[in-house]
């Protein structure tokens, strides 16, 4: 089955700097890719996503970069402010309505 | 955008007692539900895919005995922890697709966290 590493764990960044997660997935058949940013004792927020035909999809500071050759996607964070602080996971899945595996999920904490 | 809600928020219940959790797509229509579980400072860990009008589909591990889904409309599944032991106390969210989407956005609800004393 699927399985989706996540790292680092735990990130650290001051105001304004970029963030960059990266995720690597094993199963080449995944066309999916989300990202979500969950806060404590809330439910996970889609903050964006790409789908395999595409290599990079952006929106506003936040960008995400596909590379299916290596298996590996990464979520790009520009001009951090303290509110991006949060969990932010992962995924992968096969399509519509399949099962999405998460990543073990980042830390991210924005210094002021 | 896509909202779901989930029915309680926080629940406290005795052993041995059920609790029934609900999940909403409130502006959409969803064929298919997901029902996760998360412990503190871990991933989501997907328990069951639930479809509306056929039974859900368990992961390897969950028992469906205990956990009961169903899945009666196209904008409502529940989940029914049934004789609950302080081990099941958790995060517990849903997750919904609209049902004219061709691609896998998951839309999730805000939680609900069971603690059973």
């Amino acid at each position: 089955g699927e399985n989706v590493e996540q790292h680092p764990s735990t990130l650290s960044v001051q105001e304004g700097d970029s963030a960059v997660i990266k995720c690597t997935y094993s199963d080449s058949a995944s066309n999916y890719f989300p990202w979500y940013k969950q806060e404590l004792g809330k439910g996970p927020q889609l903050i964006i996503d790409i789908r395999s035909n595409v290599g990079e999809k952006k929106d506003q500071r936040i960008a995400v970069t596909l590379n299916k050759t290596a298996k590996h996607f990464s979520l790009h964070i520009t001009e951090t402010q303290p509110e991006d602080s949060a969990v932010y996971f992962c995924a992968a899945s096969l399509g519509y309505g399949n099962k999405l595996v998460f990543g073990a999920g980042t830390i991210l904490r924005v210094k002021s | 955008g896509a909202v779901v809600s989930q029915h309680p928020s926080r629940v406290i219940c005795k052993s041995g007692t059920s609790v029934k959790i609900e999940c909403r797509s409130l502006d959409f229509q969803a064929t298919t539900m997901f029902w996760y579980r998360q412990f503190p400072k871990k991933s989501l860990m997907l328990m069951a895919t639930s479809n509306e009008g056929s039974k859900a589909t368990y992961e390897q591990g969950v028992e469906k005995d205990k956990f009961l889904i169903n899945h009666a409309s196209l904008t409502l599944s529940t989940l029914t922890v049934t004789s609950a032991h302080p081990e099941d106390s958790s995060f517990y969210i849903c997750s919904a697709i609209r049902l004219q989407s061709s691609y896998n956005e998951q839309f999730f609800g805000p939680g609900t966290r069971l603690t059973v004393l």
